[in-house]
């Protein structure tokens, strides 16, 4: 089994809105990640959590806030977005970091900023 | 320079050929290598990984890894339509927990 579950598939969220967005896997593996993508440009990563920890923020504006609460669930908390926040947002995870191990996506989430 | 790059095409091959998708790389560091596949407004799927030089095979599908070189190549054999999809490659960044992906090509068969 190599599903990694994302929730909402879809979210439209006003500029002032707080909403999160849902990972989880079943598969034991101890790294995960999110990263955001555009249309036609390949995945850019945002974070990476090595064992519940903070591993790697690529520099991410403060608006975005993830969350590991347990090895098999990841969040990202968003509030105060802009319209060019939407996009493709991709929850992956992997056995240990990216270095030697295979990475799986969920489905992602479509988010628009109205 | 980007750390991997990609002809990001579009590359269009006739059914039943085969489709040549190439890689370079520009960080020696680099240990793993991974081709993706997506389709138009879903996620990337992980078709297939290469670690060490040399070819892997897996079904219709070849990785070829040239760390001399810095080249990274994935063969489909038997091309059908359904392999019509974004080919996204990426390699691991050397010492860090992050995969860099390449721009992409986008791979078109035609019946």
């Amino acid at each position: 089994d190599t599903e990694v579950t994302q929730t909402p598939k879809h979210l439209v969220m006003g500029m002032t809105n707080k909403k999160s967005l849902k990972c989880e896997q079943h598969m034991g593996h101890r790294a995960m990640y999110w990263y955001k993508q555009k249309a036609k440009k390949p995945p850019e990563l945002m974070f990476v959590y090595s064992y519940e920890k903070l591993s790697i923020n690529e520099s991410v504006p403060s608006r975005f806030s993830p969350e590991c609460p347990n090895s098999s669930l990841l969040n990202l908390h968003l509030h105060a977005l802009q319209p060019e926040d939407s996009a493709l947002y991709l929850c992956a995870s992997s056995r240990y970091g990216a270095t030697n191990t295979e990475a799986f996506f969920g489905q992602g989430t479509r988010l628009t900023v109205v | 320079q980007k750390e991997v790059e990609q002809n990001s095409g579009p590359l269009s091959v006739p059914e039943g050929a085969i489709a040549s998708l190439n890689c370079t790389y520009s960080d020696r560091g680099s240990q793993s290598f991974f081709w993706y596949r997506q389709y138009s407004g879903k996620s990337p799927e992980l078709i297939m990984f290469i670690y060490s030089n040399g070819d892997k095979e897996d079904g219709r599908f070849t990785a070829q890894l040239n760390k001399a070189s810095q080249y990274v190549s994935l063969l489909i054999r038997d091309s059908q339509p359904s392999d019509s999809a974004t080919y996204l490659c990426a390699g691991s960044s050397g010492g860090a927990q992050k995969l860099v992906f390449g721009q992409g090509t986008r791979l078109t068969i035609n019946p």
